[in-house]
C-alpha cells in the first residue's frame, strides 16, 4: 500500500520568501503523487500532480514540485510567498493499478505567511 | 461548470434526527465520493460511487447511508448520529473510466455538521 509523510505540521514564512513543503512517499511501484490546498472553510483544490514523464511539475498559483525517485520525495515549492498562500496543504498518493486508485493523504502542513 | 455544489453548508442535528446531505456536479463525472474531515486532519474516504454503483465502502457505520440517484447527484443520509460524527463532510467527483477512476478530484466546499 502507498503512503505519504509530510515533514512539518506547520510552516511560517515571510511574504516574498521561499515556500518549501516536504513530502516523502512509500510505494512499491512508481506512484501517482498530488498536492492539494485547502483554504479556510473550503474543500480541497488540486495544485499539481505527477503521473509519468517530466519529474518537475508546474501547478497553479506559481507552485511546482519535483519527483525524486532516489529520495522518494515530492516536495512542493513556490519562490515567493503571497499572503493568499496561507492555507492547509496536503500531499497525497495513489497507486496505478485499476483497483488501486484510492488516494491516501498526508497529515497536512499549515502554512502561515507573515507580512 | 467546474463546480461541485454541496448543501447545506452548515447543519446542526440531534442524535435522534434524520437529515440528508446533498451533492451535485454537472461536469459529466461518473465517480463521486464522500469524505469526512475532522479539524486539522486530512480527509478520510467514506464511500465511492462509480457509474452510480457503490464501489467502495470504507467500513462506515450504517448510520451513514449513501445514495446516488443519478450521475449528477450524490446524497448522504444521516440517522442516529453520535457527537463524534461532528465533522466537515466533503463531496468530490472525478472522471471515471470503467474499472479505473481518474485521480483528479474536484471537491465541494463541504457541509459542516454538528451533532448535539
Amino acid at each position: 500500500a502507498q503512503s505519504v509523510t509530510q515533514l512539518g505540521s506547520h510552516v511560517s514564512v515571510s511574504e516574498g520568501a521561499l515556500v518549501l513543503l516536504r513530502c516523502n512517499y512509500s510505494s512499491s511501484v512508481p506512484p501517482y503523487l498530488f498536492w492539494y490546498v485547502q483554504y479556510p472553510n473550503q474543500g480541497l483544490q488540486l495544485l499539481l500532480k505527477y503521473t509519468t514523464g517530466a519529474t518537475l511539475v508546474k501547478g497553479i498559483n506559481g507552485f511546482e514540485a519535483e519527483f525524486k525517485k532516489s529520495e522518494t520525495s515530492f516536495h512542493l515549492t513556490k519562490p515567493s510567498a503571497h499572503m493568499s498562500d496561507a492555507a492547509e496543504y496536503f500531499c497525497a498518493v495513489s497507486g496505478v493499478g485499476s483497483n488501486d486508485y484510492k488516494l491516501s493523504f498526508g497529515a497536512g502542513t499549515t502554512v502561515t505567511v507573515r507580512a | 461548470d467546474t463546480e461541485v455544489t454541496q448543501t447545506p453548508k452548515h447543519l446542526v442535528m440531534g442524535m435522534t434526527n434524520k437529515k440528508s446531505l446533498k451533492c451535485e456536479q454537472h461536469m459529466g463525472h461518473r465517480a463521486m465520493y464522500w469524505y469526512k474531515q475532522k479539524a486539522k486532519k486530512p480527509p478520510e474516504l467514506m464511500f465511492v460511487y462509480s457509474y452510480e454503483k457503490l464501489s467502495i465502502n470504507e467500513s462506515v457505520p450504517s448510520r451513514f447511508s449513501p445514495e446516488c440517484p443519478n450521475s449528477s447527484l450524490l446524497n448522504l443520509h444521516l440517522h442516529a448520529l453520535q457527537p463524534e460524527d461532528s465533522a466537515l463532510y466533503l463531496c468530490a467527483s472525478s472522471q471515471a473510466i470503467r474499472d479505473r477512476i481518474n485521480e483528479k478530484l474536484f471537491f465541494g466546499s463541504g457541509t459542516q455538521l454538528s451533532v448535539l
